[in-house]
This record gives C-alpha cells, structure tokens and sequence, in this order.
C-alpha cells in the first residue's frame, strides 16, 4: 500500500499563476482532508470531504476549492495564487470520524513569488 | 471554536530520561477526542497517542503516556526512556464530537541530546 500521496512535492509558481495539487488515497477511505502549515504553527483545515461527490468548507478555505469526483483522489486548486499562499500542504485521509486515525501524505512545497 | 495551546515552543531531553509536553484546549464539548501527532524533520505527520474524552483511563502507547485532566482542559505527553529518535516537532490536537476537523496546537520541538 502506498497510503497517502501527493503530486508534486514542490511547486514555484507566480503571483496569479493557478495550479491543482493532487491527493491520492488506497486506502478506500470515506474522508479526506486538505492542510495548510505555516512555518512554527500547526496545521489548518482548508477543505474537507466526507466522501465521493462531496466537499466542505475548514478553518481557512478562500482562495481554494477542491473537488472529490473520485473516492481515492481529493483535489486542491489555487484559482489566483498569492504569496500569502506559500506554505506546505497536507492531504490526509480517515476512515471515518471521531477516534479513526487521519494518515497524512508527505506534503506538498508551495512558494508563490 | 476550539483552541489548543502548547505553551513550550522548544524543549530538550537527554537520551534516556523522561520529558513531558504540555497541552491545554478549550471548548465546551463533554465529548470530543484528543491526538499526539509527532512531525520529524522529514516532514512525515505520524499520530502518536489518541485519547476519547469520555474514557477516564489515560492512553499508554509503549513509552508514550498521556496524563489527561478532563476538568482543567489539559493533556500533557510524556515520553519515558527518550530516544534520539523522539527529536522531532510535536503536534496537540483536538477533534470536536463531529469528528470532522482537527484544530492544532502551535506545536513543541523536542531535541532529544546523547
């Protein structure tokens, strides 16, 4: 199994440029997060999916949307991308809510210049 | 909304001996679900401990513990017998009945010293 994993590690991209960060799961996980970390802060909710066709806002959505159109792949996309959108980005995935684990990707590199 | 606060941004340890990390959260919840997660330098997000807030008996994973005080809104880690490889950022967090989000801490760097 290669759990959570995300394409591209790295990305630079400019000021208004838009890009997808993609999330792949097989895990056949009903729930997937996206993540951001900001240097010496933890991680923030961006958007979330409770499962295939659905999605919801977290603690910091402008800027993004996200699509779930398959159970194992949760998209990412900047429209307009911003320097104050540089950070590192984590897609996880759970089983289900509550106590169930959420098991992280290795994260994604974004500088917006 | 919830908060979670970890009030030591850096601490050390010498290998074999035993640190504790604190925590502390607010809400008003009486259920909800607490997690360690450790972040090495790698990068890699690694759950260490979870603990159900309705349980009374605190979690044990190994040489992980967790000391939880459900009425002062604090749960501490403790890590016994320290391990050059414990040297890593540690990560509280809270997840609400929902069970949908989980709200971080600011998070402790652990350097564990031979």
């Amino acid at each position: 199994n290669a759990g959570v994993t995300q394409t591209p590690k790295f990305r630079v991209l400019k000021t208004g440029q838009s890009m997808t960060l993609l999330c792949a799961q097989d895990m056949n996980h009903e729930y997937m997060y996206w993540y951001r970390q900001d240097p010496g802060m933890g991680l923030r909710l961006i958007h979330y999916s409770v499962g295939e066709g659905t999605t919801a806002k977290g603690e910091v959505p402008d800027g993004y949307n996200v699509s779930r159109l398959k159970k194992q792949n949760f998209l990412l996309g900047l429209e307009s991308a911003a320097p104050s959108q540089t950070s590192v980005y984590f897609c996880a995935s759970s089983y289900s809510k509550g106590t169930y684990e959420q098991y992280f990707g290795p994260g994604t590199r974004l500088t917006v210049t | 909304a919830q908060t979670v606060t970890q009030s030591q941004p850096e601490m050390s340890v010498q290998e074999a001996e035993t640190v504790t990390l604190s925590c502390t959260y607010d809400t008003s919840e009486n259920n909800y679900y607490l997690f360690w997660y450790k972040q090495p330098p790698s990068r890699q997000m690694i759950l260490v401990i979870r603990q159900e807030a309705y349980k009374q008996q605190n979690a044990t994973e190994n040489r992980f513990s967790v000391n939880f005080q459900k009425a002062a809104k604090s749960f501490s880690l403790k890590i016994s017998d320290s391990q050059l490889g414990d040297t890593a950022m540690y990560f509280c967090a809270f997840k609400d009945n929902a069970g949908n989000m989980l709200t971080f801490g600011g998070g402790t760097r652990l350097m564990v010293k031979p």
